[in-house]
């Protein structure tokens, strides 16, 4: 099946710095990303949606400032999150969309990456 | 809005038994599909099995089968033969309204695979 890869896998910053996660499709082109979070022992909740060439769109609740996302091509989007702070621990996880396809297995997802803000 | 429901936080099953994990959902689309996904303890999200509203038949996919009740709205995954590997939270979901690749997830139901 399809890969997608996620980096850094894990990250422990200082509060006040900002932090970029990747997410890369290794071996098709996804023209559209999702980013989720996840707490822990809870379930994943989608941040935005990333579109290739176009702005993300974000969900409900969610600081477009703090969460930057930029979707520069067809295998890559890149979280950032920008001047971070202990809240915004969490297991940040992406998933690459094989558009066209709803009622199928659409989503790949990224293996996750583990942020820790002290 | 599309809603998923897991009622099980926590499920245990003796090793080779088989276990049912419970799902229902809420949509007001006509046509939709149900996914279910496996996170180990590692954290990646793995895709086990699709259902399609449509399809006529329930969805199989080696152990994993899905007991899909269209009329009560419930996709519940069986898993036969549980392994030690099968510990993990099990997730259920459904794309958001009108047939989006955005996923709704449910909370989830942590399984235990007894020895």
């Amino acid at each position: 099946g399809a890969v997608v890869s996620q980096h850094p896998s894990r990250v422990i910053c200082k509060s006040g710095t900002s932090v970029k996660i990747e997410c890369r499709s290794l071996d098709f082109q996804a023209t559209t990303m999702f980013w989720y979070r996840q707490f822990p022992k809870k379930s994943l909740m989608l941040m935005a949606t990333s579109n290739e060439g176009s702005k993300a769109t974000y969900e409900q609740g969610v600081e477009k400032d703090k969460f930057l996302i930029n979707h520069a091509s067809l295998t890559l989007s890149t979280l950032t999150v920008t001047s971070a702070h202990p809240e915004d621990s969490s297991f940040y996880i992406c998933s690459a969309g094989t558009s066209g396809r709803v009622y199928q297995e659409t989503q790949y997802f990224g293996p996750g990456t583990r942020l820790l803000v002290l | 809005a599309q809603k998923i429901t897991q009622t099980q936080p926590g499920m245990f099953v003796q090793e080779k038994e088989a276990v049912t994990l419970d799902c229902t959902y809420d949509t007001s689309d006509p046509s939709y599909g149900l996914f279910w996904y496996k996170q180990p303890s590692s954290g990646e999200m793995i895709f086990l099995i699709y259902q399609g509203s449509y399809d006529q038949q329930n969805a199989t996919e080696g152990r994993y089968s899905l007991n899909f009740q269209k009329a009560r709205k419930s996709a519940n995954l069986v898993i036969s033969a549980s392994q030690l590997g099968d510990s993990a939270m099990y997730f259920c979901a459904i794309p958001s309204q009108g047939g989006s690749e955005k996923l709704v997830f449910g909370k989830g139901t942590k399984l235990t695979v007894n020895p």
